[in-house]
């Protein structure tokens, strides 16, 4: 069984400092992938990243970066110079790699950010 | 392309009643499924169908059908519905045999169940 745990509920940072949000994994599978959507008040899901289990190179997009550690299960996301548009629940997901694809996503159960402003 | 289109956007039933929530995508995608949102749950697995006629449980498939008659189409029923049924629902879809696609998700379905 696949399992994912996002243990930070909710955080509020002041706008412009760094937070890192949390996301740890449990699976048999020895391939994967992991995910981070974000849903802004709005409520619709946005995708921001996926990474395979093959590649743990820390990964970089403009403020945001994922640092994906396999030796301890976790996959934490940093918003870097954080801004109000900030402001969402993310999720971190996990899939198996099968024959398909990456369907059959688990999902952790989101960590609120807010960022005052 | 409109992508993956959800309806209706909100919902209130009474329990007992019966109803379908409706999911299209336009891409031609092989791969569909849907979720239920739930606060302090995340998001979880109700069905999927990886094409035309093929259907299978998720995680919480109890209380719901599905079917897919076409690659774009892909309802969900609550035959009888139960205030544990109150969610939010979101569709998504993916193409299949294209590794690490990411699945694209609908607007989402308010539901309340009285």
């Amino acid at each position: 069984a696949q399992k994912v745990t996002q243990a930070q509920t909710e955080i509020s940072v002041v706008e412009k400092e760094d937070v890192t949000l949390d996301c740890v994994y449990e699976t048999r599978d020895t391939t994967y992938y992991l995910f981070w959507y974000k849903q802004p008040p709005s409520g619709e899901l946005v995708f921001l990243i996926r990474r395979n289990s093959f590649d743990e190179q820390n990964e970089i997009s403009g403020r945001y970066s994922w640092n994906f550690q396999k030796s301890t299960s976790s996959f934490n996301f940093t918003i870097t110079a954080s801004q109000v548009v900030d402001s969402a629940v993310y999720f971190c997901a996990l899939s198996p790699i099968s024959n398909f694809g990456n369907e059959k996503l688990t999902f952790g159960t989101g960590t609120r950010l807010t960022i005052i402003p | 392309n409109a992508g993956v289109t959800q309806t209706p956007k909100f919902q209130v039933l009474k329990t007992g009643q019966s109803m379908t929530l409706q999911c299209a995508q336009d891409m031609n995608h092989e791969y569909m499924s849907w979720y239920r949102q739930d606060p302090g749950m995340g998001l979880r697995l109700i069905h999927y169908s990886v094409g035309a006629g093929i259907t299978d449980q998720g995680e919480v498939p109890n209380g719901y059908n599905v079917s897919r008659s076409t690659t774009e189409d892909f309802p969900l029923r609550l035959l009888s519905a139960a205030p544990s049924q109150t969610s939010v629902y979101f569709c998504a879809s993916s193409p299949l045999n294209r590794a690490g696609e990411t699945q694209y998700f609908g607007p989402g379905t308010r539901l309340l169940v009285l």
